[in-house]
């Protein structure tokens, strides 16, 4: 069974700072991995992708990897209160099809 | 923009009819999936197909079937409705060799 775990929180931290996100995976296989954001009530939403070792950047977010420590983490600089949500973490092997964490739920303080 | 469009934002039916979400994507994607998420549990794949009449089982495909007779459509089906099938079900739809995934704005249903 491929696991993918996040630690689910609540995470909290104040405005302007960086918040730090997590995710393992058991699967060595794993060839792709995403983070979505979740709006309460709303459907997953894609920020980040990253496919190669070491760091990403988009805006304020970083998506960084290392598959000999099978983890994955996305970094968001200057926080602000609308980035309060549950981030999931996915992670797709050859068969293309995604594994979700249990998600990681985010909440920024004015 | 991807638009993945379910048939239904909210859905109230009895235990033991047979249900019918179904879920349009505009982009001409091959992959289209069906999740339903739990509170605690994430999303969890209940089928997948990669083309028309093809599908796949998921990691929890029992108690549920899909049709996919046109590209653009792909429909969930709950044979016997039963009030543990009480979810959120995502459908979702991808180009073939990617993994990158647009959802739709999900179906709360409610089975009692």
């Amino acid at each position: 069974q491929k696991e993918v775990e996040q630690n689910s929180g609540p995470l909290s931290v104040p405005e302007g700072a960086i918040a730090s996100l997590n995710c393992t995976y058991s699967d060595r296989g794993s060839q792709s991995f995403f983070w979505y954001r979740q709006y309460s009530g709303k459907s997953p939403e894609l920020i980040m992708f990253i496919y190669s070792n070491g760091d990403k950047e988009d805006g304020r977010f970083t998506a960084q990897l290392n598959k000999a420590s099978q983890y994955v983490s996305l970094l968001i600089r200057d926080s602000q209160p609308s980035d309060s949500a549950t981030y999931l973490c996915a992670v797709s092997g050859s068969a293309r099809q995604l594994t979700f964490g249990s998600g990681t739920q985010l909440t920024v303080l004015p | 923009d991807v638009k993945v469009t379910q048939s239904s934002r909210y859905l109230v039916k009895r235990t033991g009819e047979k249900v019918f979400l179904e879920c349009v994507q505009d982009m001409d994607h091959e992959n289209m999936f069906w999740y339903r998420q739990d509170p605690g549990l994430g999303l969890r794949l209940i089928y997948f197909s990669y083309d028309v009449k093809m599908k796949e089982k998921g990691d929890i495909p029992e108690g549920y079937s899909v049709s996919r007779e046109k590209k653009e459509r792909f429909s969930l089906i709950l044979e016997s409705a039963s009030t543990n099938q009480t979810s959120m079900y995502l459908c979702a739809s991808s180009l073939i060799g990617l993994a990158e995934a647009f959802f739709g704005q999900g179906t709360r249903l409610t089975v009692v």
